[in-house]
């Protein structure tokens, strides 16, 4: 069965510093999407992306986030100086269309020191 | 603001016994809706979805009802297995929210032996 995949799994890093969180969606499918998840907590939504923009943001997706589909398969999130409160498991899911399934990634655990 | 959430945040059942997990959501747009089963360090794993214009859809040893009226929807695990034992999230759609899917708190089932 396709599945999302994510790469690494888990990424430690310092304050201040820069990180790329990547993604490759389910071929076929047209949106994308990051979610994150602190420990303990509910999956909130980061961005959604169709038609190599982005769709909708909510407000945790400030300034220092940005998404990327720099070819036909890869998805990356971006988080240009990273602070404490960014540590969480981020995930990428993709779906077909806009009310269909949601296909999650296994998640990349950010630890940010 | 729009939310989804869920009545309870554990539910302990003996193996063997049918569960329920209840979701109540306050967008009366909502019009998708997906049951997700996350276990520990793992991504969301879709178990079943249901539209807006169905009040029960059946799978394997799951069914989801919908009643639009109350604006509840509920996920029965028949005959639970402790496999069964995962974090469960009820999730949303609707024209409003555009793409994101909402998600709602997550319910602790406990299946023992």
């Amino acid at each position: 069965e396709p599945e999302v995949t994510q790469t690494p799994s888990h990424q430690v890093t310092q304050m201040g510093q820069e990180v790329i969180l990547r993604c490759v969606p389910i071929s076929n499918h047209l949106y994308f999407y990051w979610y994150r998840q602190i420990l303990g907590q509910k999956v909130e939504f980061l961005v959604s992306f169709y038609n190599n923009e982005i769709s909708e943001k909510s407000e945790i997706f400030d300034d220092q986030f940005s998404v990327e589909r720099p070819d036909g398969s890869n998805f990356t999130l971006k988080i240009r100086s990273t602070k404490l409160e960014d540590s969480a498991m981020y995930f990428c899911a993709s779906r077909l269309y806009w009310s269909e399934k949601l296909f999650f990634g296994s998640g990349t655990q950010l630890s940010v020191l | 603001g729009e939310s989804v959430g869920l009545h309870l945040p554990t539910l302990s059942v003996q193996e063997g016994d049918n569960s329920i997990i209840n979701c109540a959501y306050s967008n009366s747009a909502s019009d998708y809706f997906i049951w997700y089963k996350q276990e520990s360090g793992k991504g969301p794993q879709f178990i079943i979805d249901i539209r807006s214009n169905m009040d029960k859809r059946q799978g394997q040893r799951v069914t989801v009802l919908l009643n639009k009226t109350v604006k509840h929807l509920s996920l029965q695990i028949a005959a639970t297995q402790p496999g069964d034992s995962a974090v469960y999230f009820c999730a949303e759609n609707s024209q409003t929210s555009g793409s994101r899917l909402t998600f709602g708190e997550g319910t602790q089932l406990t299946v023992n032996p």
